[in-house]
């Protein structure tokens, strides 16, 4: 059965510190990951989308890694800030077509200043 | 802002009726897919339709069914409606895309808020 986990299933850090979130996944075949922000009463918002050959990308303060070996992924925060409180939502998707995604549960993120 | 619309925002059922939701897709793109989020959860997947086909569908039972149009806008709808279905239903459409990665890039909208009394 195709599983995505995250850890921490929540977090408090203090403005202008670094956190780092992260995704193991059992999804075969692996296809893509992506990391999703989804702020309170909305949709996700697509942050980074990475494929079998990238084990890094940045989209801003927001580093994704991955290593498709122990499939396992992080999403790095860099000098948070407030208006990064969200829920943050590890996604892989499988099959020659990547269409069948399987979604974490997300882990909330909470800045105080 | 997605691009992708989603209708009503909220909605109050109770046990046993029928509801539809309704999603419009960001222009050009061709796929949408729907999701129910309860609350403190992930988003579980509950189909897909490419071209107004289903193109995949999750665990989830015949009385969630939905439709898309040629216009590439769709319908989720829900029959004899339980407790347990009270969540977050969001829709997401994918672009035709150049590339394999833009194609499955998808555009989330803000959701309808589903409370089943």
């Amino acid at each position: 059965k195709n599983q995505v986990e995250q850890s921490p299933q929540s977090l408090i850090i203090l403005e202008g510190k670094n956190c780092t979130l992260q995704c193991n996944y059992t999804v075969s075949p692996f296809s893509n990951l992506r990391w999703y922000k989804q702020d309170t009463g909305r949709g996700p918002v697509s942050l980074t989308i990475m494929t079998f050959s990238e084990n890094t990308k940045s989209n801003g303060r927001y580093t994704a890694t991955l290593d498709a070996d122990t499939k396992q992924s992080s999403l790095h925060i860099t000098a948070s800030q407030l208006s990064d409180s969200a829920s943050y939502i590890c996604v892989v998707s499988a099959g020659a077509a990547g269409n069948k995604l399987t979604f974490g549960g997300g882990t909330r993120v909470l800045v105080k200043p | 802002e997605t691009g992708v619309t989603q209708s009503p925002t909220h909605l109050i059922k109770t046990r046993g009726q029928q509801v539809t939701l309704r999603c419009s897709s960001q222009s050009g793109h061709n796929t949408v897919s729907w999701y129910q989020q309860a609350l403190g959860q992930g988003p579980q997947f509950i189909f897909q339709y490419y071209r107004e086909e289903e193109n995949g569908r999750g665990n989830f039972p015949p009385r969630f069914s939905g439709l898309q149009f040629p216009n590439y806008s769709s319908e989720l709808n829900v029959n004899a409606l339980e407790l347990d279905d009270s969540a977050l239903y969001l829709c997401a459409s994918s672009p035709l895309g150049q590339s394999f990665l833009a194609k499955n890039i998808q555009y989330f909208g803000a959701g309808t808020r589903l409370s089943v009394l």
